[in-house]
């Protein structure tokens, strides 16, 4: 089964840009990823979902500051114009015919 | 508006049960797989089942697998997992979510906190 790999942490300064990255494991390079962001205390939420080719799809209410891209194995996340609320952590998700897997998460704080 | 609220946590004794439920409501239910997540205390996301819309096929994780089943009532908009022996590291909060066409979360639900200690 697949296994996503996250960086335990990461810090941008308020209004700057952040680019948070999920690798997938060897054999898994083709597969779509999802990624949620959980704000303190908070419930998670999903943010949008990835291809191979660089597609994003963001759901809905998700601002235009959030991003998606690909290269290779890796699954990456942009935030723009970082804003205070973006403090949380992210983590995606992929899944396989009976299995889904979450990657460790990145705790994201904003200076 | 698609809402997911989950209801049924606790406090529970190793080696008892719970039924969690997931009633949902702003989507046709039969016509989504659904899934329950879980976070232990200050740790990650760990998926724990899944079940698809109507036909009903059920996933489990390895560590539940035996111990836990999942099942949709799809003319009451409901999810349930029920969770039999349960052990001091099924402490967590459980989350359900819907699963998009193609596979991923695109929807949570609140949690309910699920306790096992004695």
């Amino acid at each position: 089964q697949p296994v996503l790999t996250q960086s335990s942490s990461a810090s941008a300064s308020l209004g700057s840009s952040v680019k948070l990255t999920c690798s997938l494991s060897s054999g898994h390079s083709t597969y779509i990823i999802a990624w949620h962001q959980q704000q303190p205390g908070e419930a998670p939420r999903s943010l949008m979902k990835v291809e191979r080719s660089g597609n994003y799809n963001k759901g809905s209410g998700v601002p235009d500051r959030f991003s998606g891209s690909s290269s290779g194995a890796d699954r990456y996340l942009t935030i723009s114009n970082l804003q205070s609320e973006d403090e949380a952590d992210y983590y995606c998700e992929t899944w396989d015919t009976n299995t889904r897997v979450f990657g460790g998460g990145t705790k994201l704080t904003v200076l | 508006e698609v809402q997911l609220l989950e209801s049924g946590g606790g406090l529970v004794q190793p080696g008892e049960s719970l039924r969690l439920s997931c009633a949902a409501s702003g989507l046709t239910f039969s016509g989504y797989a659904m899934t329950w997540v879980r976070q232990a205390p200050g740790k990650g996301l760990e998926w724990v089942s899944s079940i698809s819309g109507s036909t009903a096929n059920t996933y489990y994780v390895d560590s539940v697998r035996g111990r836990f089943t999942i099942s949709r009532d799809n003319s009451k908009s409901t999810l349930y997992l029920q969770m039999s022996s349960l052990r001091a590291e099924d402490t967590a909060t459980y989350y359900c979510a819907r699963l998009v066409g193609g596979g991923g979360i695109d929807y949570w639900g609140q949690g309910t906190l699920v306790t096992v200690s004695s």
